[in-house]
């Protein structure tokens, strides 16, 4: 079955630091990946998603992740973090059905906390 | 543009009640699913609808919870006789028809058993 894993359950930078959260998942085939932030009162929000091709992926609020399928990771990175992106961050893993997947498992999250 | 919609947004009540939320997706999207998040925890797979039919429960959810989405539009999540532990956020998304659409999510209904 697959699984998710987010080895950090907090971390904090400083504002205009780079930052990588770590992501690992469980799957025996080409997952389906995303991640995902939850501001506090807020909606989870997708920040980007990996189905296939290219293993740097772009996504929004000036993200990236990227696949490494010889260490099942899927880490995220910002080059220069903003006080506005301090939030959880979950990583998440589609479930693979035929054509797709049809729901997703998500890791514990990562609370990113940004000192100004 | 109406994202996803879920009432009442905080619920509190005595233990052995029952509960009802709703949820009102995008009104394109045809899945529809449930997740119950803790503290500190990431969301968890409660339950899933393509159009009214329901085609995977988690084992989470106890005989105690009954999800319906009679016409294929919103849906509604009861929990019968709540007790302490079912105390969470339970959050509603929808994707689209394709097998790989986004899941949006609603903002959650925040459900907290005295």
């Amino acid at each position: 079955a697959q699984s998710v894993t987010q080895p950090d359950i907090h971390i904090t930078v400083s504002e205009g630091a780079s930052l990588e959260l770590r992501c690992n998942y469980s799957y025996g085939a080409t997952p389906y990946l995303f991640w995902y932030v939850q501001s506090p009162g807020q909606g989870l929000q997708l920040l980007l998603k990996y189905f296939s091709g290219d293993t740097l992926v772009q996504g929004i609020k000036g993200f990236e992740a990227e696949f490494k399928r010889s260490q099942s990771s899927f880490n995220l990175r910002k080059p220069s973090v903003h006080w506005s992106d301090a939030a959880e961050y979950f990583c998440a893993v589609g479930a693979v059905v035929s054509g797709g997947y049809n729901k997703l498992i998500f890791g514990a999250g990562t609370r990113l906390a940004v000192h100004p | 543009d109406t994202g996803v919609s879920q009432n009442p947004r905080h619920k509190i009540t005595k233990r052995g009640q029952n509960v009802t939320f709703r949820c009102d997706p995008i009104s394109e999207h045809n899945r529809l699913y449930w997740y119950r998040q803790t503290l500190g925890q990431g969301p968890e797979f409660l339950t899933y609808f393509q159009n009214e039919a329901q085609l995977e429960k988690s084992r989470l959810l106890s005989d105690r919870f009954s999800a319906e989405r009679p016409k294929g539009s919103f849906s509604t999540l009861e929990i019968q006789r709540t007790e302490q532990g079912d105390s969470a956020m339970y959050l509603c998304a929808s994707s689209a028809r394709q097998a790989t659409g986004e899941l949006f999510f609603g903002e959650g209904s925040r459900l907290t058993v005295l």
